[in-house]
């Protein structure tokens, strides 16, 4: 069965803090994996990650990919209230009409 | 702006009734999705549906039945509703094509509650 392990579930900080946030997956076929930020509403499209050891950037917010050992990291520095949300993690299999397997998220909480 | 729009953000129904929730977006893309997302399982898939009048069943699919006639537009429709499909309900959308059918937009969602 495919999985995708999102770690910690929910954290709890304060501005300015840096975070680092853990995606494992398992599954086969492997064709990128998505890091999604949810507020109250939609969740938005932050980075999408198909090779190893590249980083992807957004202003505070990085990510990368390692594929031997299957899992991503999104780090946030300099955490601001704005960045409170559950992050989402997701990973695409070749093939499979571009359905999306979710992680559980991670409840980011950031206290001024 | 390109958007998926959800038709309702809120509803409340009573046990039985027949539900239909709407969604349409207008980037003209392929495949739609329905998702169910629930405190602490993370988003779950319903059906998704890559052409018009194509639909293929997700994780979840019991319970729900899906309608694509028209490109834009794909709904999700809960024949009798139960209790236990009390949940907020993600639709979202992607284009094929290189990376492109993996980068869903979503819909702001609609917040179900069922008595």
């Amino acid at each position: 069965e495919d999985k995708v392990v999102q770690s910690p579930l929910s954290l709890v900080v304060h501005e300015g803090d840096t975070v680092t946030l853990n995606c494992s997956y398992e599954v086969t076929n492997f064709r990128s994996l998505l890091w999604y930020k949810q507020e109250k509403k939609a969740p938005t499209f932050l980075f999408m990650l198909t090779s190893s050891g590249i980083e992807k950037k957004s202003g505070r917010l990085s990510s990368i990919l390692d594929k031997k050992e299957l899992f991503s990291i999104l780090n946030i520095t300099a955490t601001q209230t704005g960045d409170s949300a559950i992050y989402l993690c997701a990973v695409a299999r070749g093939s499979t009409l571009g359905r999306l397997y979710f992680g559980r998220g991670t409840q980011l909480t950031v206290w001024p | 702006d390109v958007k998926v729009t959800q038709s309702s953000r809120y509803l409340v129904k009573r046990t039985g009734e027949k539900v239909f929730l709407e969604c349409v977006q207008d980037m003209d893309h392929e495949n739609m999705f329905w998702y169910r997302q629930d405190p602490g399982l993370g988003l779950r898939l319903i059906y998704f549906s890559y052409d018009v009048k194509m639909k293929e069943k997700g994780d979840i699919p019991e319970g729900y039945s899906v309608s694509r006639e028209k490109k834009e537009r794909f709904s999700l429709i809960l024949e009798s509703a139960s209790t236990n499909q009390t949940s907020m309900y993600l639709c979202a959308s992607s284009s094929p094509g290189s990376s492109g059918a993996n980068v869903l937009t979503f819909g702001a969602g609609s917040r179900l509650t069922v008595l």
